[in-house]
């Protein structure tokens, strides 16, 4: 099956820090989903990005299809911000549906 | 709007009892996915139904996990009897349709004695 790979596995910052996390993925892809998992465990879907570059406040995404990659940008970072983040992308099942594939994640602590 | 909703959020039970969890997915939405995510690990996907079909569940222990979504709307996911390596999050997740951008509930953690 596909197979997905996030880095760094672990990231500190220091509050107002910048940083890129990374993607890769073994297959091509129609879709891409960058999620945030916070510290009580709730999944929050930030993005969904087939291919090209969207922004949501603080955070933009970019994604490579061709070269099988994506970024995830995180500007001005805040405590708030700490958790993991994960990205995941479909594989195609004998059924004929597409099923997210995750990676580990990246874990990120902003400390103040 | 309002989201995913799961119960219970947390359960301790000892090994070879049963657990059902309950999820009611986004109005409108007709996938439902029920994943088992294991401490440091990213989700995996035991299920997914379209409206009240199943359309994958090749991950599925089927031999002590059961799932249905009667009328294509909530869902329950069962275990029985569990064991000591289902003890994880058990999350429910919902889009409008399969492919589509994915909506998380809260998770249910369960811990198996």
């Amino acid at each position: 099956g596909i197979q997905v790979e996030q880095s760094p596995p672990d990231l500190i910052l220091q509050e107002g820090a910048n940083s890129t996390l990374r993607c890769n993925f073994s297959d091509s892809v129609n879709n891409l989903q960058w999620f945030h998992q916070n510290p009580w465990g709730q999944l929050i879907n930030l993005f969904y990005i087939p291919s090209g570059t969207k922004q949501n406040g603080r955070l933009s995404a970019t994604t490579v299809a061709t070269e099988r990659y994506s970024l995830l940008y995180i500007s001005s970072s805040q405590t708030t911000d700490s958790g993991v983040y994960f990205c995941a992308v479909p594989a195609l099942m004998n059924s004929g549906y597409s099923t997210l594939t995750f990676g580990k994640g990246t874990m990120l602590l902003v400390s103040p | 709007e309002a989201g995913v909703a799961q119960s219970p959020r947390y359960k301790i039970i000892e090994k070879r009892q049963s657990v059902a969890f309950w999820c009611n997915p986004i109005s409108g939405h007709a996938t439902l996915y029920w994943y088992q995510q294991i401490l440091g690990q990213g989700p995996k996907l035991l299920i997914q139904f379209q409206n009240n079909g199943v359309v994958d569940d090749s991950q599925l222990p089927k031999d002590r996990f059961s799932a249905e979504r009667l009328k294509g709307v909530d869902s329950t996911l069962k275990i029985q009897p569990a064991k000591l390596e289902d003890s994880a999050v058990y999350l429910c997740a919902s889009s409008v349709r399969g492919g589509r951008k994915e909506y998380f509930g809260a998770g249910t953690r369960l811990s198996v004695l």
